[in-house]
């Protein structure tokens, strides 16, 4: 089945650092998603993309759309305090298609 | 516009009893879902709802029951819970349309089974 491999599990940065995570798929996908969960919350979308080679912009998030169809990353930057949180991306092949989600991305920042 | 609603946030539950966790959403949108949450294991698929009256089997559906009472609600049942079943669970709603399909979720229902 089709399966998102999340990278890294976790990261520990410096405020005002900049952020870097991918998400690969073993599959073509045509749609990918990007959402962040507070503790204690269920999981906010930030970016949705819908073509291949798409870059949207959220303030400071931006994501991108990979070309090969099977990628997608999304970088932070200058990192603040109230981006700390588990990051997920997701994805479906067609849009009648269930959603995949990865196993996230954990952010730590440190002071 | 509350979006996706889901009660109750938070249960204890003994092994063997049973409860029933309410999903509603305001959107209109046709798919409806419940997820699990566990550490270091992401969201998991219990049951999907494509449409008012269909419900599919996700990755992790054994002890789960579901019912799509009508377009805007999505319940899910635990008949007799277990230990394992301590999650915390997440129903989402979404809505193809041209572009391709977005998913929302409910702010998690966190369930403890002692």
């Amino acid at each position: 089945g089709q399966q998102l491999n999340q990278s890294p599990q976790s990261m520990f940065i410096q405020e005002g650092e900049d952020v870097s995570m991918n998400c690969t798929s073993s599959s073509i996908f045509n749609t990918w998603l990007w959402y962040k969960q507070d503790p204690g919350e269920g999981p906010v979308l930030l970016i949705a993309l819908y073509k291949a080679g798409e870059l949207t912009s959220n303030g400071r998030l931006t994501a991108q759309f990979g070309i090969t169809r099977k990628d997608s990353f999304l970088n932070i930057s200058a990192s603040i305090p109230s981006d700390v949180g588990i990051y997920f991306c997701a994805g479906h092949m067609n849009r009648d298609d269930k959603i995949i989600f990865g196993k996230g991305t954990r952010l730590h920042i440190l002071p | 516009n509350a979006g996706v609603t889901q009660t109750p946030k938070f249960q204890v539950l003994k092994t063997g009893q049973s409860m029933t966790l309410q999903c509603a959403q305001d959107m209109n949108h046709n798919s409806m879902y419940w997820y699990r949450q566990d550490p270091g294991m992401g969201l998991r698929l219990i049951y999907y709802s494509a449409s008012e009256g269909t419900t599919d089997k996700g990755e992790v559906p054994n002890g789960y029951n579901v019912s799509r009472l009508n377009k805007r609600e999505f319940s899910l049942r635990l008949e007799s819970a277990a230990p394992s079943q301590t999650s915390v669970y997440f129903c989402a709603s979404s809505e193809a349309t041209s572009s391709g399909n977005t998913i929302y979720f409910g702010e998690g229902s966190w369930l403890t089974v002692v």
